[in-house]
């Protein structure tokens, strides 16, 4: 079955970078695509960022350019995400998603990490 | 960005009531729109995706309607596992966006 099977907890101190893997099984990784979206303590969804598996073009949510950098190694299926510069702010988890775009431009997210909580405390 | 709201922001309702949730965007998005589920400390699951198609294992009792700026999630008869965080997300713009969510509970 399709699953994208995330990294564990990190703690951080301002400042400081992270990383975040997702590694996808059950699928071909290049035909598809894998967004980014947080989720602060009690906070609704926030998309980070796109990258595509098949080229690695990315697309970036415009608050994080700078900050974040995504990119895949397709020899082990397997998406990161960094962060950089972090804040308390960025406390949250953070979900890989498997990006499917269909025809007529629909895009979708399915199915979704088990989400990797970032902790960002001095 | 285009902005997305949904109202209610919560809910409680029986066991086999019909609900429905409103979500509504800043600017006509066509049928760019899914709708998430999401129960306390798991990752979103995706139910409908453009507007109104069904994602594949999703129960019927789950619909959506809509398009340009208004949209809607029905669940015609709630069922004990539907109790949950329920977010609309459009995809029209490449800055993807996502509802604040509507939390669905026992009443």
């Amino acid at each position: 079955q399709v699953q994208l099977v995330q990294s564990g907890a990190e703690v951080k101190k301002p400042g400081a970078s992270v990383k975040v893997s997702c590694k996808a099984s059950g699928y071909t990784f290049t035909s598809y695509g894998i967004s980014w979206v947080r989720q602060a303590p009690g906070q609704g969804l926030e998309w980070m960022g796109w990258i595509s598996a098949y080229n690695g073009n990315t697309n970036y949510a415009q608050k994080l350019q700078g900050r974040v950098t995504m990119t895949t190694d397709t020899s082990t299926s397997t998406a990161y995400m960094e962060l950089r510069s972090l804040r308390s702010d960025d406390t949250a988890v953070y979900y890989c998603a498997r990006h499917f775009l269909m025809v007529r431009g629909v895009s979708l997210f399915d199915p979704w990490g088990q989400g990797t909580l970032v902790t960002v405390s001095s | 960005d285009i902005q997305m709201t949904q109202s209610p922001s919560s809910l409680s309702a029986s066991v086999g009531d019909r609900v429905t949730i409103t979500c509504r965007a800043s600017q006509s998005i066509s049928s760019y729109l899914n709708w998430y589920q999401q129960k306390p400390g798991k990752a979103p699951k995706l139910l409908i995706y453009a507007a109104s198609s069904l994602q594949s294992g999703v129960p019927s009792r789950f619909s959506g309607s809509g398009s340009g700026t208004d949209f809607t999630l029905t669940i015609s008869s709630l069922q004990p596992e539907d109790f949950a965080t329920y977010y609309c997300q459009q995809s029209y713009s490449i800055e993807f966006t996502f509802g604040p969510g509507t939390k669905v509970d026992i009443k």
